[in-house]
């Protein structure tokens, strides 16, 4: 079976700080692991994704995930902050069919 | 190029009316998913089509949510008697490959709310 765990469902950072989210899963088989966010009043939109290979993925606005296997874990970070990272941010592993986080909110402060 | 639409994008029911929600997918795309987003909630997983194949609807909470994709494109997420606790936003994406292992992509959703 698969699920996904995303700690702090609250996260605040200030503009310019670098910016963690984190994300744990379970999977009985090898994983696919994907990150996306969503604005509000919008759909959820493709950040990054691990399929297979290099375990350090890069997506887009200067985000970047890991696949830590031993730690079960996709942490997403980003170096420096900006004001228009402030969004919902959402966690997910492939397996039969898609299993989401219940999602973390980015607060960035000026 | 066209991503996912939806329509339409707000819905107000009052208690006991059916609804129907559409969803149009990229066109090509052979995976398409509906999924169920409470307030302060992840989407969860609702029904699965590959083409007009209707795969996987475990994640249908009730008799009541009826989905259907007859031509493999255009597909309609349809609520009978709709009751307080079915609002929420109804998320759709689609994806090129079966099961959408790679990628989906999804609509803006529309939000539903029984009054």
């Amino acid at each position: 079976a698969q699920s996904v765990t995303q700690l702090g469902s609250h996260v605040s950072v200030s503009e310019g700080a670098l910016v963690l989210l984190r994300c744990n899963y379970s999977s009985s088989v090898p994983p696919y692991l994907f990150w996306y966010v969503q604005y509000p009043n919008q759909g959820l939109q493709l950040l990054l994704k691990y399929t297979t290979g290099a375990t350090l993925v890069k997506g887009i606005n200067g985000f970047e995930a890991e696949f830590k296997k031993s730690e079960t874990s996709f942490h997403l970070t980003k170096p420096s902050a900006h004001m228009s990272d402030a969004a919902e941010y959402f966690c997910a592993v492939n397996g039969n069919q898609f299993y989401f986080g219940t999602g973390t909110s980015l607060t960035v402060i000026p | 190029g066209a991503g996912v639409s939806q329509s339409p994008r707000y819905k107000v029911a009052k208690r006991g009316q059916d609804v129907a929600l559409r969803c149009d997918p990229i066109s090509g795309h052979v995976s398409l998913f509906w999924y169920q987003q409470a307030l302060g909630q992840g989407p969860e997983f609702l029904t699965y089509f590959q083409n007009e194949a209707q795969l996987d609807k475990s994640g249908l909470p009730s008799d009541r949510f009826f989905a259907e994709r007859p031509e493999g494109s255009v597909s309609t997420l349809k609520i009978q008697r709709t009751q307080q606790e079915d609002s929420a936003v109804y998320l759709c994406a689609s994806s090129l490959t079966k099961r959408g292992h790679y990628e989906q992509y999804f609509g803006p959703g529309t939000r539903l709310t029984v009054t």
